[in-house]
Order: C-alpha cells, then structure tokens, then sequence
C-alpha cells in the first residue's frame, strides 16, 4: 500500500517570503501526484497534479511543484507567499494501477503573517 | 453553481442514535467518494462508488453504509454512533479513472460532533 509523508506540520512566514513544503511517497510502482490546499473553513481545492510529462508543473495562485522520481518527492513552491495563502496544504497520491484511492498526507498548516 | 453539495453541513447528536449525511454532485462524474478528516486533520479514503458500484471498501466499522441510488448520489448512513466518529466527512467526485488519473472534486464537508 502507498503512503505519504509531508515533513512540516506547521510554517509560519512573513508575506514575500519563499514557500517549500515536502512531500515523500512511499510505492513501488508509477503514480499520479496531486497537491491540494484547504483554506480555513473550505473544502479542498485542486493547486496542481503531475501525471507524465514535465516533471515540473505550474498550478494555480503561483504554485509549482516538482516530480524527483528517484527520490519519491513532489515538493510545492512559491516564490513569494501572501497573507492569503494561509491555509492547509495536503499532498496526495494515487498509483497508476489504482487511479482511484487517492492516499492524502498529513498535511501542512502555513500561517502567512502580514 | 454547486458542483459537489453535502447536507447538512453540521450535525450534532448523541452516542448510540443513527444518521445519514447526503451527497450530490452535478459534474456528470461516475464516481463519488466519503473521506473521513479528524481532528488532527489526517484524511483518509472510506468509500468510492462507481456508476453505483462499490470499488473501494476501506477498514472501516460496519455500521458505516454507503448508498448509491445513482451516479450523482452518495449517502452514508452511520449507526449506532460513537464519540469516535466525530469528524469531517468529505464527499468527492471524479470521473473514473481506473489507470490514468483523474482529478477529484471535493465538497464542503459535513462536520459530525457526537456528545
């Protein structure tokens, strides 16, 4: 069975600052990757997902992420963060057999200070 | 426009009563999902129906049923609730994606409080 850890529980940072929240996956096979962010109050909303190709993608709000297959990361980013990027960010993954059962991280909660 | 609507968004109730919480999707989508988030945030799959069929059936206790009357719908219907099942029950949709992938479409929750 797959898992995934998301090393950061909490990140507080100032507005501007540069955002990077890990993300490890554990499974033997090929998978689809996804970040999602739940901001307080909300249901999850899709940022971005990798499925083949570019292993760097863009999503939305000015996040990207990057696939690194032989360390089993898909790490988030962002160049310059906003108050409104407070929120919970869940990285999960789905192996490709199973396009399905998505498996969720624990997830990270990002306190943007103004 | 909602895409994935859940009802009611907040039920409070005793141990040991029984409930229902409704989910529907207007996406056109065949396959609907419970989650389960607990207090510590964690979420974790419990249910995915496919054109009304079961295709994913995680640990979970008995007196947890889904029903699919149809693709747009899910419900799940708890029994005999306990203080453990307090929580925040997402339902989701997607088209089925059996090895390529597809994105799933989450509604706003139903947060369960068992007194």
């Amino acid at each position: 069975a797959q898992s995934v850890s998301q090393h950061n529980h909490h990140v507080i940072l100032s507005e501007a600052a540069s955002l990077e929240l890990g993300c490890n996956y554990s499974y033997g096979g090929t998978v689809n990757l996804f970040w999602y962010v739940q901001y307080p109050g909300q249901h999850l909303q899709l940022l971005l997902k990798y499925f083949s190709g570019d292993p760097l993608v863009k999503g939305i709000k000015g996040f990207e992420a990057e696939f690194i297959k032989s360390k089993f990361s898909f790490n988030l980013r962002k160049p310059s963060v906003q108050w409104s990027d407070t929120a919970e960010y869940f990285c999960a993954v789905t192996p490709k057999a199973a396009g399905n059962k998505l498996t969720f991280g624990g997830g990270t909660r990002v306190l943007v200070k103004p | 426009d909602t895409a994935v609507s859940q009802t009611p968004k907040y039920l409070v109730t005793q141990m040991g009563n029984d409930k229902s919480i409704k989910c529907e999707q207007n996406l056109g989508h065949d396959t609907m999902y419970w989650y389960k988030q607990d207090s510590k945030k964690f979420l974790k799959i419990m249910f995915s129906y496919n054109n009304k069929e079961l295709i994913i059936n995680e640990t979970v206790p008995n007196r947890f049923s889904p029903k699919s009357p149809d693709k747009a719908h899910l419900n799940l219907h708890i029994n005999s609730l306990e203080l453990g099942d307090s929580a925040v029950y997402f339902c989701a949709s997607s088209r089925f994606s059996g090895s390529t992938g597809n994105e799933q479409f989450f509604g706003p929750g139903t947060r369960l409080t068992v007194l």
